[in-house]
C-alpha cells in the first residue's frame, strides 16, 4: 500500500538558516512525488513535483527536492529560509497513471523566527 | 490554467441537515476528481475518488451513504454530507486532474455543524 512518512512534525528555524524536510515513501512501482505548501489560512499550493526526469527538482520560491530512489526519499530543501516560509508542508506520492490517487504525508509545520 | 473552484468556501448548518459542496474545473475537463478531508492541524485524508459517469470509489472507513458524491459532468463533482453531525465539522477539499498526474486543489470548504 502507498504511504508517506514525514518524520519532522514541527521545525523551528531562524531566518537565513538552511532547511531540509524529510520525506520517505512506500510504493510498489514507479511514482510521482510532490511537495505542497499550505500557508496560514490558505489552500494547498504545489511547490514542486517529480515526474521521472532529473532527480533534482527545482520548484517555486527557491525550494528544491531530490529524489533518491534507493532510499525511497524525496527531501525538500531551501538554502536560506525567510519568515514568509512559515507554513505547513506536505509531501505526497502518487502512482504512475492518470487515475492514481495522491496520498499525503502527515505534514511538517515550519516556523521561522524573524 | 487548471483552475479548480470550490463552493461554498464556508458553511454552517444545523445538526441533522444536509449540505452540498460543489467542485468545478473551470478551464479543463476532469474525468477524475478527488475529495479530501482535513482536520485541524492534520494532513489531508482521501475520502473518495469521483469518476464522471460512474459511481465514486470510497476509501476504507468512509461511509458512502453519508458522503454522497455525484460527478454528472466533466467539470462538476458534488459532495453532499447527509444528516450532518458536529463530528462532520471539518475542512473539505477537492482536487482534479488534467490528462495525467499532477493535481490542482480547490480552496476548500469549511463545514461547521451546530
Amino acid at each position: 500500500a502507498q504511504s508517506v512518512s514525514q518524520h519532522n512534525h514541527h521545525v523551528i528555524l531562524s531566518e537565513a538558516a538552511s532547511l531540509e524536510l524529510g520525506c520517505n515513501y512506500s510504493y510498489g512501482g514507479t511514482v510521482n512525488l510532490f511537495w505542497y505548501v499550505q500557508y496560514p489560512g490558505q489552500h494547498l499550493q504545489l511547490l514542486l513535483k517529480y515526474f521521472s526526469e532529473d532527480p533534482l527538482v527545482k520548484g517555486i520560491k527557491g525550494f528544491e527536492a531530490e529524489f533518491i530512489k534507493s532510499k525511497f526519499s524525496f527531501n525538500l530543501r531551501k538554502p536560506s529560509v525567510q519568515w514568509s516560509d512559515t507554513a505547513e508542508y506536505f509531501c505526497a506520492v502518487m502512482g504512475y497513471s492518470s487515475a492514481s490517487k495522491i496520498i499525503f504525508g502527515s505534514g511538517t509545520r515550519l516556523s521561522i523566527r524573524p | 490554467g487548471a483552475v479548480v473552484s470550490q463552493h461554498p468556501s464556508w458553511v454552517i448548518c444545523k445538526s441533522g441537515t444536509s449540505v452540498k459542496i460543489e467542485c468545478r474545473s473551470l478551464d479543463f475537463q476532469a474525468t477524475t476528481m478527488f475529495w479530501y478531508r482535513q482536520f485541524p492541524k492534520q494532513s489531508l485524508m482521501l475520502m473518495a475518488t469521483s469518476n464522471e459517469g460512474s459511481k465514486a470509489t470510497y476509501e476504507q472507513g468512509v461511509e458512502k451513504d453519508k458522503f454522497l458524491i455525484n460527478h454528472a459532468s466533466l467539470t462538476l463533482s458534488t459532495l453532499t454530507v447527509t444528516s450532518a453531525h458536529p463530528e462532520d465539522s471539518s475542512f473539505y477539499i477537492c482536487s482534479a486532474s488534467l490528462h495525467g498526474p499532477g493535481y490542482t486543489f480547490g480552496s476548500g470548504t469549511r463545514l461547521t455543524v451546530v
